[in-house]
């Protein structure tokens, strides 16, 4: 089964206001990331965040993660109607380099 | 190349049939994974290879899915007697993984479409 589920599962909002995602995982990490999916091919590695690290930036994103509650979030500042994509979370089962992906949240961007 | 490769992209076959998708990682990626996406869906693992050691096969449907690498390289999944249900995209995706904490990011395929009539 899937390890982390994403929500919203659905967003939409306009262009320049800010889109926050959430991702819950079940089991302990060495790390999280987080991924873009355009179209339903391949997916674009766009942030890494380590579990001894708790928010991370880079560029108009900006990813916390909380070990405690086993949740992450993305937060996409001044959204673009070129940031209209699927985002999942992926983490890895601590102890292997398997990484299970969530559910993903289709965010679509009004322009 | 400079990145991950999959082929066929598109494959149309009917059911009872096998296939083959192929990946081709990018070089000197020790690790390999398999995903299947249905449609509007996420991503579900089926398979990764790490180096030498053996297969992690835990996420396979059914014993009709079976997955190679070749040298440490190339890998191929092979889906027997093909059922309406084993439609969807196949990613493949590599990483240079030396080591569990230094376990990084994953580069994506463009994926195979399988469709089963």
């Amino acid at each position: 089964s899937q390890q982390g589920e994403e929500d919203p599962q659905a967003l939409s909002i306009q262009e320049g206001e800010n889109a926050t995602m959430n991702c819950s995982y079940k089991t302990s990490i060495n790390n999280l990331q987080w991924y873009r999916q355009n179209s339903g091919r391949g997916l674009v590695h766009l942030i890494l965040i380590r579990s001894n690290e708790r928010e991370k930036h880079s560029g108009r994103l900006r990813v916390t993660l909380d070990t405690s509650k086993k949740s992450s979030s993305l937060l996409i500042t001044a959204s673009r109607a070129a940031d209209t994509a699927s985002y999942f979370c992926a983490t890895d089962d601590s102890g292997t380099y398997k990484y299970i992906f969530g559910t993903g949240t289709r965010l679509k961007v009004l322009a | 190349g400079a990145g991950v490769s999959q082929s066929p992209s598109n494959k149309v076959t009917e059911k009872g049939k096998d296939v083959e998708l192929r990946c081709d990682p990018i070089s000197g990626h020790t690790a390999l994974y398999w995903y299947r996406q249905s449609l509007g869906q996420g991503l579900e693992f089926l398979i990764y290879f790490q180096g030498n050691s053996a297969p992690d096969k835990s996420g396979l449907p059914s014993d009709r899915f079976s997955a190679e690498r070749t040298g440490g390289s190339v890998s191929t999944l092979t889906i027997q007697r093909t059922q309406q249900e084993d439609s969807a995209v196949y990613l493949c995706a590599s990483s240079l993984a030396q080591r569990v904490n230094a376990a990084g990011e994953l580069f994506f395929g463009e994926g195979s479409r399988l469709t089963v009539l």
